[in-house]
Parts: C-alpha cells; structure tokens; sequence
C-alpha cells in the first residue's frame, strides 16, 4: 500500500528558529515522485519541490531544504530562519498510479506550521 | 504559465440546489484533470480523475451520481454537485495535468479551490 505520514499534526515556534516538518512514506514502486506543497491561509496550493526516486541529492532553495533518504523512507522539510510568512499548512505528498497510468497524488495529513513573532 | 483557474471561487448555495464548479486551463491543454475535496484541517481527498472525452474514474466511496464531472474539451472540466447537502460543504480543488512531462513526471497544476457553502 502506498501511504505518506506527517506525524507532526501542528508545529508552534517563534520567529528565526529552524524548524523540520517529517515526512514519510511507503511505496512498493521503483520510480516515484516526492512532493512537498504549502497551502497559506487562502487555500490556494503553493508547489514547493518535486523529487524522483533515484535522486538522493539534498536540495536548498533560499531558507528552504529537503532531505531525501530512501534507507528510511523519508524526505523531510527544513525551514531555516523561520519567518511568520512560513506560518502554513505543508503537505508532502507521493506519486501512485492509478486506473489508465493516470498517476496519482498521494497525501499526508499536512502539517500546520505557525511562526509567531 | 501553467494557469489554471476555477470558478466560483466561492459559492453559498440552499440545500437541494445543485452547484457548478468549473475548472479551466488558462494557457495549455490538460487531458487529465483531478478533483479533489478538503475538508477544514484535512488533507486532500482525491475525488475522481477525469479524462478528455471520456467518462470520470471515480475513488472508492465517491457517489457518481452526486458528483457530476464533465471533461468536454482540453481546457475545460466541470464539478456538479447535485442536490447539494450541508454534508457537501467543502474546499474543491482541481488540477490539471498538461501534456508535457517534466523529469518523467506530468506536472499537476492546482487551481485556487472553491469553497461551498452548503445552508
């Protein structure tokens, strides 16, 4: 079966600490895709990094990096310096495929992230 | 680019009413849309996915018949929510798959949700 878990159901921390969201998964597949989306107060989805399974490099993005280790199943999100902006609900997600090779979102429960001042 | 729309962005409707949710690609074709439904403090639930010209691939336990999706042309794609409950309050959201592919993945472009409000 496949499945994501964020086990963090809510994060609280204060302005310019660090902070890492957990993610992990379970897929029986060989090649698949890991997400990582921000969804702001508004609603709207914010695509933050897509990774595929044979690319274990860590990525940084500004204030953002993601560790992907496949011996532990797991592609967490770092938020460095956190700003109140960050404040958000983020979900990692895990690509499946469904019925007709039309491949599937598979998402964790989201993690909410508030950063107070 | 990689627009995609929806519309209404937020709809009140009474109960027993049905309520139309419309889902465009703004700047490329999609021949695969997926709707999905969130719930206040949950995640995503993936309601059907819908291909161009073709009938809907409706999830496990999502009624067919309450859930009208309607895929008519490559940048178009529809959500009727017949004879709407209060039950059916949620966030909708779509996205669209275009047809490129990028790093082996086709890419899904979300839209901006719409928030139903069923009295």
């Amino acid at each position: 079966a496949q499945k994501v878990t964020q086990a963090q159901t809510e994060i609280s921390v204060v302005e310019k600490e660090d902070v890492t969201l957990d993610c992990v998964y379970e897929t029986r597949d060989t090649t698949y895709y890991l997400f990582w989306y921000k969804q702001p107060p508004s609603g709207e989805l914010v695509f933050l990094i897509r990774r595929n399974s044979f690319d274990e490099q860590n990525e940084i993005s500004g204030r953002y990096s993601w560790n992907f280790q496949k011996s532990t199943s797991s592609f967490n999100f770092t938020i460095t310096a956190s700003q109140v902006v960050d404040s958000a609900v983020y979900f990692c997600a895990l690509s499946a495929t469904n019925a007709g090779n039309n491949r599937k979102l598979i998402w964790g429960l989201g993690t909410s992230l508030a950063v107070n001042p | 680019g990689a627009v995609v729309s929806q519309h209404p962005s937020w709809v009140i409707c009474k109960s027993g009413t049905s309520v139309k949710i419309e889902c465009r690609s703004l700047d490329f074709q999609a021949t695969t849309m997926f709707w999905y439904r969130q719930f206040p403090k949950q995640s995503l639930m993936l309601m059907a996915t819908s291909n161009e010209g073709s009938k809907a691939t409706y999830e496990q336990g999502v009624e067919k018949d309450k859930f009208l999706i309607n895929h008519a042309s490559l940048t178009l794609s529809t959500l009727t929510v017949t004879s709407a409950h209060p039950e059916d309050s949620s966030f909708y959201i779509c996205s669209a798959r275009p047809t490129w592919t990028s790093g082996g993945w086709n890419e899904q472009f979300f839209g901006p949700g719409t928030r139903l409000t069923v009295l």
